[in-house]
């Protein structure tokens, strides 16, 4: 069975300081992975997306993820962040061949001036 | 529209009410899903329509909750006999493709109050 951890609820960082939320995964296929964001009050947005081609993954502003099999993490990265980012992420698995995403809790990202 | 479109933002109901969400996906998508976000939660997956058919709906959590999706455009949530517990958000997305998890675009959801 899949599962999603992310392992903070809550992550607190300053503006311009690299960001790190944690991700691990439990899948018993090839998974894809993905980071979605929810802005407050806005619709889920698609960050980035891994599908077994390269294990660092580049999104959109400026966040990229890294896939390690054997540490089975997903950890999703900035290297400076902006007070735009504050938002919740989530992680999510999905086996392949099957639409069923599998959501982690979430992770709120807090900017502090 | 240019994204997917949820009505109402906020719906209140008292326990017991007859409650439907509705959500307008993008024009053309091909595949519907509905999901429900508890506070504090990541969403969970309620029902996925390809066009008109509802191929999936093994994550409605009782047969109070019904989806309908009659000319494969515009879905319709419904649930009856509302109880405390069924309290969230309910969000909609929509794909272009029929494979289904790729590239969802996502409403901004209702949120139900129930009394």
């Amino acid at each position: 069975a899949q599962s999603v951890t992310q392992l903070d609820s809550h992550v607190s960082v300053s503006e311009g300081t690299p960001v790190l939320l944690r991700c691990n995964y439990s899948s018993s296929y090839s998974p894809s992975l993905f980071w979605y964001v929810q802005h407050p009050n806005k619709g889920l947005q698609l960050l980035l997306k891994y599908t077994s081609a390269a294990t660092l993954v580049k999104g959109i502003n400026g966040f990229e993820a890294e896939f390690k099999k054997s540490e089975t993490s997903f950890h999703l990265t900035k290297p400076s962040a902006h007070m735009s980012d504050a938002a919740e992420y989530f992680c999510v698995v999905s086996e392949d061949s099957n639409y069923q995403l599998i959501w982690g809790a979430g992770t709120k990202l807090i900017i502090k001036p | 529209g240019a994204g997917v479109s949820q009505s109402p933002r906020y719906k209140v109901a008292k326990r017991g009410q007859d409650v439907a969400l509705r959500c307008d996906p993008i024009s053309g998508h091909v595949s519907l899903f509905w999901y429900q976000q508890a506070l504090g939660q990541g969403p969970e997956f309620l029902t996925y329509f390809q066009n008109e058919a509802q191929l999936d709906k093994s994550g409605l959590p009782s047969d109070r909750f019904f989806a309908e999706r009659p000319e494969g455009s515009v879905s319709t949530l419904k649930i009856q006999r509302t109880q405390q517990e069924d309290s969230a958000v309910y969000l909609c997305a929509s794909s272009p493709l029929g494979i289904g998890n790729e590239k969802l675009f996502f409403g901004s959801g209702t949120q139900l109050s129930v009394l």
